[in-house]
């Protein structure tokens, strides 16, 4: 069964404070995506990544940075933990296949105080 | 840039079919139309892909109008499991965005 694991389901954080979302997919796929997703405005692309070591500007990079060392881990980073940053995290992975599907993790729900 | 639009929410008795739409007037002529669905407290998941013919696989149809600005998916006997939110996505390239999408209830 394909998957796409992520770290934490629930993860409690204070402002300030730095964050690491991991993101593992066991399909040997090159594209990784990390998405956010907040009510009434749907699911919104941070970053992606076509490759190791390559990473692209999604809709709203500004906050967060990225790492992809190995094929098969995409990590979401955020520096500073903002308030506004609460939100749930969604990674996915995909083939080189522009028509491919896309496989989801089941989200990371981060809490910022 | 949204280049979809749907419905925020559709109502379907259970057991009856449900027809899903989505507007992509602008679309080209290489665009794929895919639809991925998201149970509550899930990830989305892949449902169906089509570029001009209408496709059909275990969990639903895709009916696609031969102008090809808009396409339909179709559940063809809706159950309690299929209530969820449903994206119709026109991918760019490797990216996909993803609107609102149409949240669908099945009343029992």
């Amino acid at each position: 069964d394909v998957k796409v694991t992520q770290s934490s389901r629930y993860l409690v954080k204070r402002t300030g404070e730095k964050v690491f979302l991991e993101c593992v997919q066991d399909m040997d796929h090159e594209n990784m995506f990390w998405y956010r997703q907040d009510p009434g405005l749907g699911l919104r692309l941070i970053y992606f990544s076509y490759d190791v070591k390559m990473k692209e500007k999604g809709d709203i990079p500004e906050g967060y940075s990225v790492s992809r060392e190995k094929k098969e881990r995409f990590s979401l980073i955020l520096e500073s933990a903002s308030t506004n940053q609460t939100s749930m995290y969604l990674c996915a992975s995909g083939t080189r296949d522009p028509y491919g599907e896309l496989f989801f993790g089941e989200g990371s729900r981060l809490t910022v105080l | 840039d949204a280049k979809t639009t749907q419905p925020n929410s559709m109502e379907s008795n259970e057991e009856e079919p449900v027809h899903l739409p989505c507007n992509h007037s602008t679309i080209s002529g290489t665009d794929y139309i895919h639809w991925y669905r998201q149970l509550p407290s899930q990830g989305p998941e892949y449902v169906i892909h089509g570029l001009t013919s209408n496709v059909n696989n275990r969990m639903a149809s895709l009916a696609i109008a031969e102008d090809r600005k808009s396409s339909t998916l179709i559940l063809h006997r809706a159950t309690l499991r299929d209530a969820a939110v449903y994206y119709c996505i026109l991918p760019t390239g490797n990216q996909f965005y993803f609107g609102t999408g149409t949240s669908l209830t099945v009343i029992p």
